[in-house]
Order: structure tokens, then C-alpha cells, then sequence
């Protein structure tokens, strides 16, 4: 057990709808990244959390939107989906801001199916 | 070309035997350097990670980084079932937030 929790494990929803993902890091983890695992692309990172503010974005989707709260957890917003959004969507977190090597933990993911 | 290239397998050996698994990268950024596993259904798990060009070693486990190939390697000796998973390389640049690139994966699985 990495520390990291996600919730829900699973999830299915249609096509146009909204969902929220939620991750609660390690205790005494501030940084939490968002990373999207689909079959043909692999682990793709979405975006990074520091303290409540955003610190590092990769290819995230204008649909795609996350927030980090005061008590550190935080969600991802999923809107308008589409079949292609149907992944695994991981969690990770790590103690600080993310020099590079600082170990991030991943929570065991969220399966989102769009049908 | 993707940044990181990592060949899928699956890859399938007799228990006991030496395992070699390598990714290249196109990013001459990229300074450290990340093996993780994965079982099905669970989240990436680190098992070493290096900085810059070197080898390091942590029990069965040995990654090698080639700065000037660009070209890392995962070396796992007296393989077990239990190692049976899909390995992925991540690389991340210097101050890169931890941003983590990562190959889309070998599969192996370990025989009896």
C-alpha cells in the first residue's frame, strides 16, 4: 500500500457527461501529479499540484481540469467525455515541489469507462 | 518518434535467468531516470531510479544509464514468478517538477 488513495476504482459513464476523480496523497506529501494510462499511449502526465497551486502541466485537455484543496487532496475533472477518455487514471504524490528523482508514490488508479 | 521508446514484449523467461530490459530516449534533457513495476490492476511502483550517466544496484536489481546512447537498461538476475509484471522506464529533465515521461512498458513474465 502506497499511502495513496483514489477513489472510486471504478467508474462508467456516457459519452458527454462529467465525473470527478478524487486522490488523498501520502500523509506529509504536498505535491500531487495526475497521470492518464490508456492502452496505445502509456502513462501520460496531466498536471501537477503544489500547495494548492498548479506547478508543472503537460498535454491536459481544455475539458480536463483539477484543483488541489487546503487539506491537500485533490480532484480531477473530467467533462464532456468522449470513448477516447476511457483510461486508467493514476494518482501519485511526493513530499516536495519535484526535483527530479524525488520518489513519487502512484495510488492504485481509477478505471473510467465512457460508453 | 515518441520522446521514450520501450519495446512492449511480452518478454518470457525460465525462472532463475538474467533479464534485460532497455528503453532509449530522443531528449538529451532527460537527467534522471526511473524504472517502476506494475502488476495488473495496481499502480506503478519505483524500483530505482539514477541520476545522470552510471550504474546502481539494489539487490537483484541493476539499471545502467548511457547518457551518450541515450539509452537505459534494467538488469534483473535470478528472476522469480514474482517478478512477472510490466516494467516502464520514466525519465524526468533537471528542476522538471518531477514531470515524468515515461515508455509505454515491457511486459515479462517469469516461468517455472
Amino acid at each position: 500500500d502506497s499511502g495513496v488513495t483514489q477513489t472510486p476504482k471504478h467508474l462508467i459513464t456516457a459519452t458527454g457527461q462529467r465525473v470527478t476523480l478524487r486522490c488523498s496523497p501520502r500523509s506529509g506529501d504536498l505535491s500531487v501529479y495526475w497521470y492518464q494510462q490508456s492502452l496505445d499511449q502509456g502513462l501520460q502526465f496531466l498536471i501537477q499540484y503544489y500547495n494548492g497551486e498548479e506547478r508543472a502541466k503537460g498535454n491536459i485537455l481544455e475539458r480536463f481540469s483539477a484543483q488541489q484543496f487546503p487539506d491537500l487532496h485533490s480532484e480531477l475533472n473530467l467533462s464532456s467525455l468522449e470513448l477516447g477518455d476511457s483510461a486508467l487514471y493514476f494518482c501519485a504524490s511526493s513530499t516536495g515541489p519535484g526535483q527530479g528523482g524525488t520518489e513519487a508514490f502512484f495510488g492504485q488508479g481509477t478505471r473510467l469507462t465512457v460508453v | 518518434q515518441k520522446e521514450v521508446e520501450q519495446d512492449p514484449g511480452p518478454l518470457s523467461v525460465p525462472e532463475g535467468a538474467i533479464v534485460s530490459l532497455n528503453c532509449t530516449y530522443s531528449n538529451s534533457a532527460f537527467q534522471y531516470f526511473m524504472w517502476y513495476r506494475q502488476y495488473s490492476r495496481k499502480g506503478p511502483e519505483l524500483l530505482m531510479y539514477t541520476y545522470s550517466s552510471g550504474n546502481k544496484e539494489d539487490g537483484r536489481f541493476t539499471a545502467q544509464v548511457d547518457k551518450s546512447s541515450k539509452y537505459i537498461s534494467l538488469f534483473i538476475r535470478d528472476s522469480q514468478p514474482s517478478d512477472s509484471a510490466t516494467y516502464l522506464c520514466a525519465m524526468s529533465e533537471t528542476g522538471g517538477g518531477n514531470k515524468l515521461t515515461f515508455g509505454t512498458g515491457t511486459q515479462l513474465k517469469v516461468e517455472l
